[in-house]
């Protein structure tokens, strides 16, 4: 079975500073999918990042990008001149490639605050 | 709003007692997900349905959940006889289409609280 897992329970960064969110994961499947979402407080889960497993580019969305190790089955993500409303939680989450269902598996996520 | 929408955003309940959510997702989209979020925790996946036909059950979902999706349109997730332990976040999502990349579009979620 896969597992995802974020070791960072809480971070900071203080406004237009860089701040990297770690993931990494576990699985024996060669094609998947890897994401991060973005759960603002009270508010519903948006997708920030994709990554296929069988691009070797890292994905790039405006001040975000992946840091995307598939030997090292690491994918953190960074955020560029962070901004107080990048204030929320973050989940790291793996998608099979094959497969019915495409359900997500989630980590426990990571709580990032910015500071202005 | 076309987005995905759940009812109740908050529900309150004592234990022992049955309560039903209900998530329209987005339209024409043809996949429905039900996660299931606790404090500290990230989403767990409960069940899929495509289109009306439910594909796949988490052993998460005990006998006292059921979830149906009578017309491939909205969804409702019933939980029976409620505990404590199933105080949680019920998020709904839903994706579009067989192509494998296509995002899951979150809903607000319910809230439920068991007392």
């Amino acid at each position: 079975a896969q597992t995802v897992t974020q070791s960072q329970p809480e971070m900071s960064v203080q406004e237009a500073e860089t701040v990297t969110l770690s993931c990494t994961y576990d699985t024996s499947e060669s094609d998947y999918y890897l994401f991060w979402y973005k759960q603002p407080p009270s508010r519903q889960m948006i997708l920030v990042i994709r990554q296929e497993a069988y691009k070797q580019q890292n994905a790039t969305e405006n001040r975000f990008s992946v840091n995307f190790q598939k030997a090292a089955k690491s994918f953190s993500l960074k955020i560029s001149d962070s901004q107080l409303g990048d204030a929320a939680m973050y989940f790291c989450a793996y998608r099979s490639l094959g497969g019915a269902t495409n359900k997500l598996i989630f980590g426990t996520g990571t709580l990032l605050a910015v500071q202005p | 709003d076309t987005g995905v929408s759940q009812n109740p955003r908050h529900k309150i309940t004592k234990r022992g007692q049955n309560v039903t959510f209900r998530c329209d997702p987005i339209s024409e989209h043809n996949r429905l997900y039900w996660y299931r979020q606790t404090l500290g925790q990230g989403p767990e996946f409960l069940t899929y349905f495509q289109n009306e036909a439910q594909l796949e059950k988490s052993r998460l979902l005990s006998d006292r959940f059921s979830a149906e999706r009578p017309k491939g349109s909205f969804s409702t997730l019933e939980i029976q006889r409620t505990e404590q332990g199933d105080s949680a976040m019920y998020l709904c999502a839903s994706s579009l289409g067989a192509l494998t990349h296509n995002e899951q579009f979150f809903g607000p979620g319910t809230r439920l609280t068991v007392l």
